[in-house]
């Protein structure tokens, strides 16, 4: 079955503007993680939501969890052109030992024009 | 503190040849993972080692595919004999416990021609 499954695919914005990008998962998890994609270059975490928590702040992210309809949300808020990237969710479910792989989506190109 | 590192970050092979990538995670991790992404698909799990076991394996496609780490340290992945399907970026990602967050290396761009 797919995870982390991002909607839109594709968001394009105004700078000064806020993004949000959805995501939708299908079966239990320990927590939901958000990473950003620079073109070109590797993935960096943004924040992570625990499957107990309901939302979470970090600077201008806001992430929200609704275990109960199994979907994420990530708002950036007062966008910049530098965060023109592609954004995906990753869930994870504890399987055992320490194993906490990620499960990912297709992502949400977000374009950030100044 | 350095990151998580891969080398090469480009690599173009041919059909039947034999690549292999390398992993340097960040020091004092014991938990190492590999992905893939395919061109158009999901990044998607292919393994996972604690210190030098394999913890889990479920993602590796076929048996061409064999991953090492040796000593606990860096990891590599070698295709052999390699296909054009193989093709994709390969992220390698390290996390220390008992923190979830995986930190993410630039990836290894594979082209089998």
């Amino acid at each position: 079955s797919q995870q982390g499954e991002e909607d839109p695919q594709a968001l394009s914005i105004q700078e000064g503007e806020n993004a949000t990008m959805n995501c939708s998962y299908k079966t239990s998890i320990n927590n939901l993680q958000w990473y950003r994609q620079n073109s070109g270059r590797g993935l960096v975490h943004l924040i992570l939501i625990r499957s107990n928590e309901r939302e979470k702040h970090s600077g201008r992210l806001r992430v929200t969890l609704d275990t109960s309809k199994k979907s994420s949300s990530l708002l950036i808020t007062a966008s910049r052109a530098a965060d023109t990237a592609s954004y995906f969710c990753a869930t994870a479910a504890f399987s055992g030992g320490s194993n906490y792989k990620l499960t990912f989506g297709k992502g949400t190109l977000l374009t950030v024009n100044p | 503190e350095a990151g998580v590192t891969q080398f090469p970050s480009h690599s173009v092979i041919e059909k039947g040849q034999t690549v292999t990538l390398r992993c340097d995670p960040i020091s004092g991790h014991d938990n190492l993972y590999w992905y893939r992404r395919v061109m158009g698909k999901e990044i998607k799990f292919l393994l996972h080692f604690v210190k030098e076991s394999k913890q889990d394996e479920s993602g590796m496609p076929n048996n061409r595919f064999l991953a090492e780490r040796t000593g606990g340290t860096y990891s590599t992945l070698k295709v052999q004999p390699a296909e054009l399907e193989d093709s994709g970026v390969y992220f390698c990602a390290s996390s220390q416990e008992p923190l979830p967050e995986q930190f993410f290396g630039p990836g290894t761009r594979l082209t089998v021609l």
